[in-house]
C-alpha cells in the first residue's frame, strides 16, 4: 500500500519568511504532483515531477523530488498573502493506478 | 484550462434519496476519478476508471456506484443517501501517459 506522507499539515508563516514543505512516500514511484487548493475551492495542479533530480519553479514555489530519498520538497520563497492555501503532494504508484494524495499542508501568510 | 465540468454545484437532499453527480470531460482523457473530501482534510479515491466500460472501487466505500459507457461522462450515484455522505465531491481525470489529475469544480453535497 502507497502511503504519501506530508509535513507540516499547519504552517503559519510571516510574509517575507521562507520555508519547505516536505513530502515523503513509501514506495518506489518516480510520478509526483503538486497541488493547491483554496479554501472552498477545487484543486489547481502546479507542478508535475517526473524522474529523479526532477526541478519546477514557479514564481515563489519551487518543488523537487528525490526518488531514490522518496522524497519532494515544495520551498516558499519570501512568502506572500496571496500563497495562503492548502497544498497537497500526490505520488502515481504505477501507470494506470490513480493519485494517492497526502493530508495536505494548511499555509497561512500572515503580514 | 482543463475542461471537466461537475453537475450541481451544491446539493441538500433528504436521507434515503437517490441522487447522481454528474461529471464530464472534453479533454479525451481515458482515466477519470472521484474523490470525496471533507472541508480541509485529505482526498479519498472512492472510484475510478481506465476507459469505457472500466470502473473499480477505490478506498472508500462510500455506498455508490459509477458508470462508464462514453469516454466523456462518468457520473457518480449514491442508492440512497445518509447524512455521513454529506462531504464534498471532487471529480478528475487524465491522459494515459502524464497522470496529471486536472479537477473539476466540485459538488457540496448536505443530506439531511
Amino acid at each position: 500500500e502507497l502511503k504519501v506522507e506530508q509535513n507540516p499539515l499547519f504552517l503559519s508563516m510571516q510574509e517575507g519568511k521562507n520555508y519547505t514543505i516536505y513530502c515523503n512516500y513509501s514506495t518506489t514511484s518516480d510520478r509526483l504532483y503538486w497541488y493547491r487548493q483554496d479554501p472552498g475551492k477545487s484543486l489547481e495542479s502546479l507542478f508535475v515531477l517526473l524522474s529523479n533530480g526532477a526541478v519546477k519553479q514557479e514564481g515563489r514555489l519551487m518543488a523537487s523530488l528525490d526518488t531514490k530519498a522518496r522524497l519532494s520538497t515544495l520551498h516558499i520563497t519570501a512568502a506572500v498573502h496571496d500563497l495562503s492555501a492548502t497544498y497537497f503532494c500526490a505520488v502515481e504508484l504505477n501507470s494506470g493506478y490513480a493519485l494517492n494524495f497526502g493530508k495536505g499542508t494548511s499555509l497561512l501568510v500572515t503580514p | 484550462e482543463a475542461d471537466i465540468y461537475q453537475t450541481p454545484r451544491y446539493l441538500v437532499i433528504g436521507t434515503g434519496k437517490k441522487i447522481t453527480l454528474e461529471c464530464s470531460q472534453t479533454m479525451g482523457h481515458d482515466k477519470m476519478y472521484w474523490y470525496q473530501q471533507d472541508p480541509g482534510m485529505e482526498l479519498h479515491l472512492i472510484h475510478y476508471s481506465y476507459g469505457v466500460n472500466s470502473t473499480e472501487k477505490g478506498d472508500l466505500s462510500s455506498e455508490s456506484t459509477v458508470s462508464r459507457i462514453r469516454t466523456e461522462h462518468f457520473p457518480l450515484t449514491l442508492e440512497s443517501a445518509r447524512p455521513s455522505h454529506t462531504s464534498q465531491y471532487l471529480c478528475a481525470s487524465s491522459d494515459q501517459v502524464l497522470t496529471e489529475a486536472f479537477f473539476g469544480q466540485g459538488t457540496r453535497l448536505t443530506v439531511v
